[in-house]
């Protein structure tokens, strides 16, 4: 079975600082990373995705993919309230490119 | 472009009922998928179909939950008989076909509470 672990939070972190949050997985054949952002009572919605070893920046979110440690991170920078969320990492493999999502990570940013 | 369509949005039965949901992908999207997300959990993969095939229901109890997808393009997810364990958000994504970087989108859920 395909595991994918993510720090369990909840994470609190003071608005404009710097959140991270971590994913491992347990698939070395696993081919893309996601980072989905699921808001209470509402379905989740992505943020970024990662397939490449390194960092990926859009705006203020950096993924970073490290294949040899089976590690995926999110940085999100100048965190704001409405950062507020579960952040869900997903990793996609197999034949089938199946989505498997960690548990999720709740992260509060206070004003 | 309009999103991925799911009715009903809640639905509230007894245990040992029946229910279904109803899931209408992104146009041209070739796969679609169902999953359960339970309270505290993330996302589980029920079923994955590729046109109107299946491709992986492996963590699908296929004892009381069955999926159908005809003409490739809408599909039913069903439970019967329900189960305490089954109140969940049933989550419907289409994606334009399953690939390495490829993005799945996610409609709004159809919340079950069985009691």
């Amino acid at each position: 079975q395909k595991e994918v672990e993510q720090n369990s939070g909840p994470l609190s972190v003071p608005e404009g600082a710097i959140a991270s949050l971590n994913c491992t997985y347990s698939d070395r054949g696993s081919q893309s990373f996601f980072w989905y952002r699921q808001y209470s009572g509402k379905s989740p919605e992505l943020i970024m995705f990662i397939y490449s070893n390194g960092d990926k920046e859009d705006g203020r979110f950096t993924a970073q993919l490290n294949k040899a440690s089976q590690y995926v991170s999110l940085l999100i920078r100048d965190s704001q309230p409405s950062d507020s969320a579960t952040y869900l990492c997903a990793v996609s493999g197999g034949s089938n490119y199946k989505l498997t999502f960690g548990k999720g990570t709740l992260l509060t940013v206070n004003p | 472009e309009a999103g991925v369509a799911q009715s009903p949005r809640y639905k509230i039965i007894e245990k040992r009922q029946s229910v279904a949901f109803w899931c209408n992908p992104i146009s041209g999207h070739a796969t679609l998928y169902w999953y359960q997300q339970i309270l505290g959990q993330g996302p589980k993969l029920l079923i994955q179909f590729q046109n109107n095939g299946v491709v992986d229901d492996s963590q699908l109890p296929k004892d009381r939950f069955s999926a159908e997808r005809l003409k490739g393009v809408d599909s039913t997810l069903k439970i019967q008989p329900a189960k305490l364990e089954d109140s969940a958000v049933y989550l419907c994504a289409s994606s334009p076909v399953a690939g390495a970087g490829n993005t799945i989108y996610f409609g709004e859920g159809s919340w079950l509470t069985v009691v």
